[in-house]
């Protein structure tokens, strides 16, 4: 069974820009979960699609959005970046009712 | 606010020696609490997962502990290897809820 996979693996913006992550879920898993990972901070959870619907967020401002389609596979939207969205962003699926989460490899985002 | 510590932020162990990892929380009663490995650029990966009405579990060279009392966890590698070499996060969760909550996790380095 192929892994979660993540789109772009690398990326660079300006501030103000924005960007779109892409990630595609385990076949047959329909939650989706995405983490920015920091230094800093360490790994925290941003929020959770479950069939197309957001179930659970974290405290993260408005201008990180998501979304998630039909076939699960799922975007993650950043508006007007910040030197500090500078992250790791990390994207996991489950079976969406068991708790073990499957990473993917990350975007790595770099905002100059 | 839920905290989740793991207590060494480095480890260095004797290649053959027994690690062990500490994970303390405050203000939090996780139904499930998991142990995840992460290699320098890529995502975690699943390691154990213990319920709030286990003691004990173990997997290969592995062995998780949970005490709901203690608020405590503690993760030991057995006969550790140079390629145990890693950073080592757990995570907490409730029923039927997607969202991990991390530690900071512990980097350890097994020294052949």
């Amino acid at each position: 069974k192929a892994g979660v996979t993540q789109t772009p693996r690398y990326l660079i913006k300006t501030r103000g820009q924005q960007v779109t992550l892409s990630c595609s879920p385990i076949s047959g898993h329909r939650s989706v979960s995405w983490y920015q990972q920091t230094p800093g901070q360490g790994l925290q959870f941003l929020f959770e699609y479950f069939s197309e619907t957001q179930r659970n967020k974290g405290n993260f401002p408005g201008r990180f959005s998501g979304r998630q389609f039909s076939n699960s596979r799922s975007e993650m939207n950043v508006s007007t970046l910040e030197l500090g969205d500078s992250a790791l962003y990390l994207c996991a699926s489950g079976r969406g009712g068991q708790e073990t989460q499957y990473f993917g490899p990350g975007t790595r985002l770099l905002v100059l | 606010s839920q905290k989740i510590e793991q207590n060494s932020e480095a480890l260095n162990i004797q290649e053959g020696k027994t690690a062990t990892l500490t994970c303390n929380y405050t203000n939090y009663s996780p139904a499930y609490l998991q142990w995840y490995r992460q290699d320098p650029g890529r995502g975690p990966v699943f390691l154990l997962l213990i319920r709030e009405n286990e003691k004990e579990k173990r997997k290969e060279r592995l062995k998780v502990t949970f005490d709901t009392t203690l608020k405590q966890s503690l993760f030991h590698i057995t006969a550790s290897q140079p390629a145990d070499s890693a950073t080592y996060l757990c995570a907490l969760s409730n029923f039927g809820n997607e969202k991990l909550t991390f530690g900071t996790g512990t980097r350890l380095t097994i020294i052949p």
